[in-house]
């Protein structure tokens, strides 16, 4: 299966301030998509992002807040900006394949 | 309501025992997932289902595309059988809808 790698890990940051988070696949993807986690709630879809065009953001997330970039095929990122404490959450990447979805390790976010 | 729905939100077992977490979807689908959270909170591929029936290892998942409900079996539970189990739907555009997840707690 796909292998992603996701990073940081983990990270603490003050309100007000931007994250930018990374995911490398190993091999070439059409679509990732950015999943965000909530403490003790399920995965909801932040945007799908394709390569080469604007990525397409869900009802209730919206690009200024939640820029993506992906520059060629095996790489992403996701910034979260002006954090508050309510971006405390996990965020995940995740690649489609024909046998089922491959999740990158999540970034923990917690902002004070 | 949730376009997916899991049963239980909690179930704790002993070891050994036989486990059954359900999903019922309210949506078309072209694929339903079977996803495993740990508690560091990485997520791992069970099973991909668009009819009948998978098994691997001690993991079996069936699923009724006419009642839209799919079913997570695992046989001889263990310990490191504990974690968070998702049931996700795919819809048109590769997009997963995810269940709000089982806590499976199983004791030794």
């Amino acid at each position: 299966s796909a292998v992603i790698s996701q990073k940081p890990s983990r990270d603490i940051c003050q309100r007000g301030t931007s994250l930018t988070i990374q995911c490398q696949v190993d091999s070439q993807v059409t679509m990732m998509f950015w999943y965000r986690q909530q403490p003790g709630q399920s995965l909801t879809l932040i945007a799908t992002a394709n390569q080469g065009s604007e990525a397409t953001y869900e009802s209730g997330f919206v690009i200024d807040k939640f820029p993506i970039s992906r520059p060629n095929l095996t790489f992403s990122t996701l910034t979260v900006s002006n954090m508050s404490p309510e971006d405390s959450s996990i965020y995940l990447c995740s690649v489609a394949r024909d046998y089922g979805y491959t999740f990158g390790s999540g970034t923990r976010l917690t902002v004070v | 309501k949730n376009e997916v729905e899991q049963s239980p939100q909690n179930l704790t077992a002993q070891e050994g025992e036989f486990i059954t977490i359900n999903c019922s979807y309210s949506v078309g689908i072209s694929a339903l997932h079977w996803l495993q959270q740990h508690p560091g909170g990485g997520i791992v591929s069970l099973f991909m289902l668009s009819s009948g029936k998978k098994k691997h290892g001690r993991l079996i998942a069936t699923i009724n595309i006419q009642e839209k409900h799919s079913s997570l079996h695992i046989t001889a539970s263990h310990p490191r059988d504990s974690a968070v189990y998702i049931c996700a739907v795919e819809t048109s555009g590769s997009r997963l809808t995810f269940g709000e997840g089982t806590q499976l707690t199983v004791n030794p």
